[in-house]
């Protein structure tokens, strides 16, 4: 089973800020990696795909990079829809495996 | 607009049954494979199953292989999770989610979600 090992745990940032959120895979996935935003009470919501694909509707101060093992989530200028928690998946294998996620509050 | 509508939650006894139902709308169901994901109250998301478009084809974790088995029907556009000999580490919020595409997709809608929990 692939370990996804997300950092940090907490992210303490001001709205207008940059948010860089980490993602580390324990063996290879190549580009099968997808991050996904979850608000209190709601559902995960796709963001990114395929390590650095928008999925639709997904603004642009989101941006995905990263392969083989380590994966970065930017928010380049926070707005306050976006204080939320973060979770990274895999798909490169079975089981499917999602990190333990990032939660992105408000300094 | 994509929908899916799961239903089916409530509390269950330790060692119970118990039948997840999941609506789907807005897309050619068939086409698409779907999967549950589940999260416990303040934890992470853990993927427990998926299904194939044409339901040939199940994938399960570990956790949960052997007691819980993934249906659909696609005439009425629905999907199923019948949960069997449920335990205390079972109690989560259930979220049905539609792939983009094939098994090897993404989760690219999800539901509302329904709660389940294993109590005495």
């Amino acid at each position: 089973e692939i370990v996804l090992t997300q950092s940090p745990a907490t992210l303490s940032l001001s709205p207008g800020e940059r948010a860089t959120l980490s993602c580390r895979a324990s063996q290879s996935i190549s580009s099968y990696l997808a991050w996904y935003q979850q608000k209190p009470g709601q559902p995960p919501r796709l963001l990114i795909y395929d390590a650095s694909n928008r999925a639709t509707g997904i603004p642009a101060r989101f941006s995905g990079s990263g392969s083989g093992t380590d994966f970065t989530l930017t928010v380049s200028s926070l707005e306050p829809e976006d204080f939320a928690v973060y979770h990274c998946q895999q798909r490169n294998t079975w089981p499917r495996t999602f990190g333990g996620g990032t939660k992105v509050e408000i300094k | 607009e994509v929908q899916v509508l799961e239903s089916g939650g409530g509390l269950v006894q330790p060692g119970g049954s118990l039948r997840l139902s999941c609506a789907a709308s807005g897309f050619i169901f068939g086409r698409y494979a779907m999967s549950w994901v589940r999260q416990a109250a303040g934890k992470g998301l853990e993927w427990v199953t998926t299904i194939s478009g044409s339901g040939d084809t199940t994938y399960y974790a570990d956790s949960v292989k052997g007691r819980f088995t993934i249906s659909r029907d696609n005439s009425n556009n629905a999907l199923y999770l019948q949960m069997n000999s449920v335990r205390a580490e079972d109690t989560a919020m259930y979220y049905c989610a539609k792939i983009s595409g094939s098994l090897e997709g993404w989760f690219d809608s999800w539901g509302q979600g329904t709660l389940v929990t294993v109590s005495s």
